[in-house]
């Protein structure tokens, strides 16, 4: 699996578009990208995944570099119930290891 | 989406004991994956259980320490066996439904070691 690097925390004004980066510089050609958020005291939850297009859903959207090296979700209104740890992961085969993610503290 | 039960939500052990955590899944799915959540840590993934087949183990992980079962394609166990308040964690079921990569997760099991 491709390694990913994400800051260890990030704080964003409630109602404005929270923008959280990876660094997946050493993706395969057939890995996917994939976002799952843990809120406190939760399971992770499932919010994304993207190939090479950017992608969009009901939750977010996903944004990935050309050369795939590097993607951003993009959560376009956040609230305080987006404050969780954000985790992205480059992955294949069902290979599902999570990294440290990125903590993400919406303020009113 | 799947549905996840998991037993127990939370329990507190005496050191040298083992313990019996249950995942049942609302639907039959083939892939099931254990992981572990210490206190303030990422998720670590502690093996890879298919139904019929032995568990995939990964790295510092052991089945002596963490025996899985997979029964049927909608249930599995994982037991923690000889504890030590090292294994005081958070255990977790989630599975793979459509084989896309997109994971459900149960609510977890808090282990205490004492």
């Amino acid at each position: 699996d491709a390694k990913t690097t994400q800051p260890p925390s990030m704080d964003c004004a409630e109602g404005r578009a929270a923008n959280l980066p990876c660094n997946h510089s050493t993706i395969s050609g057939n890995e996917y990208v994939y976002w799952y958020r843990q809120i406190h005291s939760q399971g992770p939850q499932y919010i994304i995944h993207g190939l090479k297009n950017n992608e969009t859903n009901e939750m977010a959207s996903l944004i990935i570099t050309e050369d795939r090296k590097s993607s951003t979700l993009i959560l376009p209104h956040a609230t305080l119930r987006d404050t969780a740890v954000y985790y992205c992961i480059a992955l294949n085969n069902n290979d599902m290891r999570f990294g440290a993610g990125t903590r993400l503290t919406v303020k009113p | 989406s799947a549905v996840i039960s998991q037993k127990p939500s939370r329990d507190i052990c005496q050191r040298g004991t083992s313990l019996t955590i249950q995942c049942q899944v609302d639907s039959q799915v083939t892939m099931m994956f254990w992981y572990r959540q210490q206190p303030g840590q990422s998720l670590t993934l502690i093996a890879t259980a298919n139904q019929g087949s032995e568990a995939t183990y990964e790295s510092g992980f052991v089945i002596d320490k963490f025996p899985i079962s997979r029964p049927n394609l909608t249930f599995s166990t994982l037991t923690v066996s000889n504890m030590s308040p090292e294994d005081s964690s958070i255990y977790l079921c989630s599975v793979d439904r459509v084989g896309t990569g997109e994971l459900f997760f149960g609510e977890g099991s808090r282990l205490t070691v004492l």
